[in-house]
């Protein structure tokens, strides 16, 4: 079964500074999709970011950024210049291309702080 | 506004009683799922339905029961609710097939004494 696991429960960074969050996941499988999801205090979830395992160049939107090692099974999010409202609980995201109905399993979520 | 609708927002229960969960989606999705959160566990797939007329079981359905009444609802009921069921409840669906992005409801938080 595939699982992901998120080994920082708690991570803090300071305003305009950088962070990385890490996520490692367990598959058989080569073709599937990887998640950074954002839950903010007002518990919405929030797609942050995306990628496909088939593709090689690391994703990036503004200013976030991932680290894919696929052969390490490896998906970290690098959030760079770091706001205020960057503070939230992460969770990183598995989906195999595979899955009828696309259902995700998710990590157990890291609570970033931003200090000003 | 286009989303996912649920209700109740906030639920308390006492051991023993049942409850449903009602979650509503207007953008025409086909899948919607079930997960519930929390601490320390991340958000646990529950039950999904990938189609109208179609549901399956989760990581841990144990305790629930759903229904697809038509393309847009997917309701979720605890029969007999135990304290091992307050959690915080997420209905979501899935925005793109081809890359299996889900847009989430606000949650339900559900309280079992």
């Amino acid at each position: 079964a595939q699982t992901v696991t998120q080994s920082q429960p708690e991570m803090s960074v300071q305003e305009a500074e950088t962070v990385t969050l890490s996520c490692t996941y367990d598959t058989s499988e080569s073709d599937y999709y990887l998640f950074w999801y954002k839950q903010p205090p007002s518990r919405q979830m929030i797609l942050v970011i995306r990628q496909e395992a088939y593709k090689q160049q690391n994703a990036t939107e503004n200013r976030f950024s991932v680290n894919f090692q696929k052969a390490a099974k490896s998906f970290s999010l690098k959030i760079s210049d770091s706001q205020l409202g960057d503070a939230a609980m992460y969770f990183c995201a598995y989906r195999s291309a595979s899955w009828l109905g696309g259902k995700l399993i998710f990590g157990q979520g890291t609570e970033l702080s931003v200090k000003p | 506004n286009a989303g996912v609708t649920q209700t109740p927002k906030f639920q308390v229960l006492k051991t023993g009683q049942s409850m449903t969960l009602q979650c509503a989606q207007d953008m025409n999705h086909n899948s919607m799922y079930w997960y519930r959160q929390d601490p320390g566990m991340g958000l646990r797939l529950i039950y999904y339905s990938a189609s109208e007329g179609t549901t399956d079981k989760g990581e841990v359905p144990n305790g629930y029961n759903v229904s697809r009444l038509n393309k847009r609802e997917f309701s979720l009921r605890l029969e007999s609710a135990a304290p091992s069921q307050t959690s915080v409840y997420f209905c979501a669906s899935l925005w793109r097939e081809a890359t299996g992005e889900l847009f989430f409801g606000e949650g339900s938080r559900l309280t079992v004494l």
